[in-house]
C-alpha cells in the first residue's frame, strides 16, 4: 500500500532505551529520515539514512535498517524527559515531476521518571 | 545561519474568507515544500517548487488551494473561501537542491471557524 506505518504510542522509562519502529513502502526510496516534533513546534531533523546503509550511529541515535522487509528503527539510548515528543519516518520518494516525503503515523514517545 | 520561517505563526479566519500563508526558505535552497498537518490526515505533501516552477502540485487538496514562489526564494500559499476542514497546521520545508535533505519551518497553525 501507500502508507508509512508507525505504532502510535510508545512508554518508557527514563534512563532506558527506546525503540521506534517503522515500516515504509516504496523499496525503491532513496533516503530514509527520522523527524522529531515537540508540542506546538515544527519538524526537527534528527537524522537520516541512506538506502545502500544498513545502519547509522549518531551519539545516542542508532537507525537501523532493514531493506529487505522494508523496516526501519530509531533506537534513542538513555531516553531522558527532553525526548519525549512525537517521532516521524519518512520516505524519500521520486515522484513524476519531482520529489516529496511520505511521513508515517507518528509514534508518540512518553518518558517517565 | 537562519532557519525556515513562516508567517503568521498562527491564523484565525471565518469560513469562506481567503488566506494566505508565507513560507522564507533557507538562504540558497532551490528546492521549497509545503505540507499540511491535520488530526484526521497525518502529514500530507501538498506542493514542491523547483526554483520558481512547480513540477509537482498533486497533493493539493482542491483547485481553492493555490502557491507560487518569486524570486527562487519566498512562497505564499493561497487558500481560497476557506472551510472548517482547512484547519490544520501548514508546514513548510526547503532543500539546497531536490532530492536533498528538508528542513522544515516552525508552521502556521490555521483554524477555520
Amino acid at each position: 500500500g501507500e502508507d508509512v506505518e508507525q505504532s502510535l504510542f510508545l512508554s518508557v522509562r527514563e534512563g532506558d532505551s527506546s525503540v521506534i519502529n517503522c515500516t515504509y513502502t516504496d523499496s525503491s526510496s532513496t533516503y530514509l529520515y527520522w523527524y522529531k516534533q515537540e508540542p506546538g513546534a515544527g519538524l526537527q531533523l534528527l537524522t537520516y539514512i541512506f538506502s545502500n546503509m544498513d545502519m547509522k550511529q549518531d551519539q545516542r541515535l542508532t537507525v537501523l535498517l532493514n531493506k529487505k522487509d522494508k523496516h526501519l528503527s530509531l533506537r534513542i539510548a538513555d531516553t531522558q524527559t527532553g525526548d519525549s515528543a512525537i517521532y516521524f519516518c519518512a520516505e524519500y520518494r521520486l515522484t513524476g515531476g519531482g520529489n516529496k516525503l511520505t511521513f508515517g503515523t507518528g509514534t508518540q514517545l512518553k518518558v517517565e521518571l | 545561519g537562519a532557519g525556515v520561517s513562516q508567517s503568521p505563526s498562527n491564523k484565525v479566519t471565518e469560513k469562506g474568507k481567503d488566506v494566505e500563508l508565507r513560507c522564507d526558505p533557507i538562504s540558497g535552497h532551490t528546492a521549497l515544500y509545503w505540507y499540511r498537518q491535520s488530526l484526521g490526515q497525518g502529514l500530507e505533501f501538498l506542493i514542491y517548487f523547483q526554483g520558481n516552477s512547480a513540477p509537482d502540485k498533486s497533493g493539493l487538496p482542491s483547485d481553492r488551494f493555490s502557491a507560487e514562489r518569486t524570486g527562487g526564494s519566498v512562497s505564499t500559499l493561497t487558500i481560497q473561501r476557506t472551510q472548517q476542514e482547512d484547519s490544520a497546521v501548514y508546514l513548510c520545508a526547503s532543500s539546497y537542491r531536490q532530492q536533498e535533505t528538508q528542513y522544515f519551518g516552525p508552521g502556521t497553525r490555521l483554524l477555520v471557524l
